[in-house]
């Protein structure tokens, strides 16, 4: 499969503050990137996704950043939240339409 | 109907036992796989269904079998499996398009379906 990692598997924050995980990728030819939340006991949740065409992109309290040149994708979270507290994973899509995940970063929030 | 369901939540099996997890989905997702996740790892990939015919399988041992009897119905039959087998299995659907949309790549993953095997 491909390779996808992170490069921190914990990061505290306090609440209210902004947090940045970030992943790597191996596969240059990746298309599309994703990531997911995934709460203790349940399936990993959609968050927001980017395609590899751009470098940018925002959504409620989320913003994914794409750069392509050395193979990095960053998950900024704005005024981090209690319900945040989760483990976090970025996935690509290989060419069958098949995604591979990363590493995965625990996130802890801390009131 | 934005679900994806699995079942059974929690499954205890013995080593020569034959059991089989089942997913359903109703998005008209043409694409279906199934995922094993241990504990505080990331999901393994393990097969991709496309237009109900299996397009990848990742090296997964026969004691795993897929099966997709229509485009709603994803199965996992499971037969002489090890205890290191015992993880979670996850599937997950997403919209299967050879033309590029961001927004419809996603995959839809269900809850899980938490496999001991003694």
């Amino acid at each position: 499969g491909e390779s996808v990692g992170l490069h921190l598997p914990t990061l505290s924050v306090q609440e209210g503050d902004n947090s940045i995980i970030n992943c790597a990728y191996s596969n240059s030819a990746s298309d599309y990137f994703i990531w997911y939340k995934q709460e203790s006991g349940k399936g990993p949740q959609f968050i927001i996704d980017i395609r590899s065409n751009m470098d940018k992109r925002q959504g409620q309290r989320v913003t994914v950043l794409l750069n392509k040149t050395v193979k990095h994708l960053s998950l900024q979270i704005a005024a981090t939240q209690p319900g945040d507290s989760a483990v976090y994973f970025c996935a690509e899509r290989g060419s069958g339409n098949q995604f591979y995940f990363g590493t995965g970063t625990s996130l802890t929030v801390i009131p | 109907d934005t679900e994806v369901t699995q079942t059974p939540k929690h499954l205890v099996m013995g080593m020569t036992n034959k059991k089989s997890l089942k997913c359903e989905q109703h998005m008209g997702h043409r694409a279906m796989y199934w995922y094993k996740q241990k504990a505080k790892k990331p999901p393994e990939l393990m097969f991709v269904y496309s237009y109900e015919k299996l397009s990848i399988n990742e090296s997964v041992p026969s004691r795993f079998s897929p099966e997709c009897p229509n485009s709603s119905l994803l199965n996992l039959h499971l037969h002489a499996l090890q205890p290191e087998d015992s993880a979670l299995y996850l599937c997950a659907s997403s919209r299967r398009t050879e033309s590029f949309d961001a927004n419809t790549g996603e995959l839809f993953f269900g809850e899980g379906s938490r496999l001991t095997v003694l």
